[in-house]
């Protein structure tokens, strides 16, 4: 099946510091990505979609200002957590889909962070 | 919106039973629905996909089926094994987005 990678998969980092986090497709090109979050024994909540090309769609009650995202190529979304703060700190995951009829998700690893 | 539901939230069975794990979901509107398996701290691994069309999906001891129109899809797991002990997420999409469950803990004991 299809490969979604991110990176790094942990980080650790003081209040106030800035995190990007990297989500490939390593063989196939994915317009739309999507990333969620999920905190300890809970399921994944989606945060925005992320679209080759233009502006990520965010869901209601996710800042943009604070989780920026960016889809610069149809291999590459980038999610940079800016300012961060303890609250922060979760597994953020990303998926990608093939764009084939009927194909579905691809989830990549998830990074882990952690905010001190 | 579309609202997925799962139960049990937990489960814990010895080694060997045939199990099923639940799925519902209010808008049968969707392209489709997937299974994933969580292991803690790690991503998702996809199980099965069955597209709106489709009844069910098989692979190797699981199965899974769906019924659209009542909303609801059940994963089949044969002869449970310790290494099946995970988090198991449903997922439908529609509306161009993924609406996922809130998992069932599975715990196969030895």
């Amino acid at each position: 099946g299809a490969v979604v990678s991110q990176h790094p998969s942990w980080v650790i980092c003081k209040s106030g510091t800035s995190v990007k986090i990297e989500c490939r497709s390593l063989d196939f090109q994915a317009t739309t990505m999507f990333w969620y979050r999920q905190f300890p024994k809970q399921s994944l909540m989606l945060m925005a979609t992320s679209n080759e090309g233009s502006k990520a769609t965010y869901e209601q009650g996710v800042e943009k200002d604070k989780f920026l995202i960016n889809h610069a190529s149809l291999t590459l979304s980038t999610l940079t957590v800016t300012s961060a703060h303890p609250e922060d700190s979760s597994f953020y995951i990303c998926s990608a889909g093939s764009g084939l009829a009927g194909g579905g998700q691809f989830f990549g690893p998830g990074t882990r962070l952690t905010v001190l | 919106k579309q609202e997925v539901t799962q139960i049990p939230a937990a489960l814990s069975v010895p080694e060997g039973e045939n199990l099923v794990l639940n799925c519902s979901f209010t808008d049968s509107a969707i392209y489709n629905l997937q299974w994933f398996r969580q292991d803690p701290g790690k991503g998702l691994t996809s199980l099965l996909l069955i597209q709106s069309s489709q009844r069910e999906q098989t692979s190797g001891r699981l199965n899974a089926s769906l019924d659209k129109s009542s909303g609801r899809s059940t994963l089949y797991i044969a002869a449970s094994q310790p290494g099946d002990s995970a988090t198991y997420l449903c997922a439908v999409y529609n509306f161009n987005k993924f609406y996922f469950g809130s998992g069932t803990k599975l715990n196969v004991k030895p």
